[in-house]
């Protein structure tokens, strides 16, 4: 059964950063591209980052370019999600999801992880 | 960046009825198009890949249609748990862009 975990959400001050962390299970961690999606409160769903299966290959959207670092220890089948100068308008559910193949061109989301609120705010 | 306009925004239907969401690409995106399907307080599931395609464990009352720019979720037979939220997404080009969500609502 694949299951997917996230952590590491929490307060923090306009400016700070944080590191999202998703433990992933039940599944050959290294052979899936990994994504986050987020979902402000109230709102529809966001899509933030991906990676592939090796790490190499990772996109961003325009809104976190630069702030986000999206990175995989497939070692220890985890996803990462760093995040530096946060605003307030970054507040809201991260979650992890799973891609069904190992490139991050053409893959879709096929399990979700229950997602973890980052607020943003002093 | 390719827009995806879900329509209706909202839907009030009842226990057995037949609904039809759409959702419209700004540009073709061939059949790179999945449905989501969100409770409240949930995390969203995966209900359709490839346009048409149902994930394991999906019920087959649910049906997806649709190539190029313009889609469809069918749910032919409306049961209680099916009253949620309901997301496009493509997944074609980047950055990948999710429609606005449809509001399932019992009558």
């Amino acid at each position: 059964e694949v299951q997917l975990l996230e952590s590491g959400g929490g307060l923090v001050q306009p400016g700070g950063s944080l590191r999202l962390s998703c433990a992933a299970s039940g599944f050959t961690f290294s052979s899936y591209a990994m994504s986050w999606v987020r979902q402000a409160p109230g709102k529809g769903l966001e899509w933030v980052s991906v990676i592939s299966g090796s790490g190499g290959s990772t996109y961003y959207a325009d809104s976190v370019k630069g702030r986000f670092t999206i990175s995989r220890d497939n070692s220890k089948n985890t996803l990462y999600l760093q995040m530096n100068s946060l605003r307030a308008e970054d507040t809201a559910v991260y979650y992890c999801a799973k891609d069904n193949n190992d490139y991050v061109w053409g893959a879709f989301i096929d399990y979700w992880g229950q997602g973890t609120l980052v607020t943003v705010s002093s | 960046d390719i827009q995806m306009t879900q329509s209706p925004s909202s839907l009030s239907a009842s226990v057995g009825d037949r609904v039809t969401i759409t959702c419209r690409a700004s540009q073709g995106i061939s059949n790179y198009l999945a449905w989501f399907q969100q409770k409240p307080g949930k995390a969203p599931k995966s209900l359709i890949y490839a346009a048409s395609i149902l994930h394991s464990g999906v019920p087959s009352r649910f049906s997806g249609s649709g190539s190029g720019t313009d889609f469809t979720l069918t749910i032919s037979s409306l049961q209680p748990e099916d009253f949620a939220t309901y997301f496009c997404q493509q997944y074609n080009t980047f950055p990948i862009t999710f429609g606005q969500g449809t509001r399932l609502q019992i009558k």
